[in-house]
């Protein structure tokens, strides 16, 4: 079982629409980070957060910790946030573990 | 402030070759990381540095997998030999502690 978990894999969605992606991992965690990866580009952070909610234009990402979860939204998506996303967490035990990612495409 | 450098940017060798690729870290950032990323899955962590220190190489197969990071800056991850299951994207990664962590652009590696 991977200790983040991460829905849904794939995801298209036309432009102009709300996308969420989810989270949850099992572990003790420090923070929680949100990634985005380019087809063969490399990984920027968007996100680090420890509680509560984040904002950054059009992105926002939002953590409940009693719940392990992890929410990223997309709002008035655009093709250029077709990307895969990934959820990291940074454990107490400073290890990092990753999702898998979820490959957003998102059609003119 | 000048990311995380990697090279090569890509690499093709043949099996049970060696290879080597190279990481400058964010200037200041203690932590250093390695993962490698097979098409289609998340990055696996190969194995992470505090400084000069190894605080975790748990998933690095050491029979023909190798870093180093003598003097806590710059780091090398070789593979010796080479098989085709090591074809993936090798990302290296750095970070203060408690803080975002930034990605290299990442070593294609192709084993034919």
């Amino acid at each position: 079982k991977n200790e983040v978990e991460q829905s849904p894999q794939n995801l298209t969605a036309q432009e102009g629409e709300f996308i969420t992606i989810n989270c949850s991992y099992s572990v003790g965690i420090s923070a929680l980070h949100w990634l985005q990866q380019h087809p063969g580009g490399g990984i920027v952070s968007l996100f680090m957060l420890s509680s509560g909610k984040k904002k950054h234009g059009r992105l926002i990402a939002t953590i409940n910790i009693q719940e392990k979860h992890s929410s990223l939204h997309i709002t008035a998506s655009h093709p250029r946030d077709s990307a895969v996303y990934i959820c990291a967490v940074r454990s107490t035990g400073n290890q990092f573990y990753f999702g898998t990612g979820t490959s957003l495409t998102v059609i003119p | 402030e000048a990311g995380v450098a990697q090279s090569p940017r890509y690499k093709i060798i043949e099996k049970r070759q060696s290879v080597a690729f190279w990481c400058n870290p964010i200037s200041g950032h203690a932590t250093l990381y390695w993962y490698q990323q097979i098409l289609g899955q998340g990055p696996k962590l190969l194995i992470q540095f505090q400084n000069n220190g190894v605080v975790d190489d748990s998933q690095l197969p050491k029979d023909r997998f190798s870093a180093e990071r003598l003097k806590g800056v710059d780091s090398t991850l070789k593979i010796q030999p080479a098989k085709l299951e090591d074809s993936a994207v090798y990302l290296c990664a750095s970070s203060l502690l408690r803080a975002p962590i930034h990605f290299g652009n990442g070593t294609r590696l192709t084993v034919t």
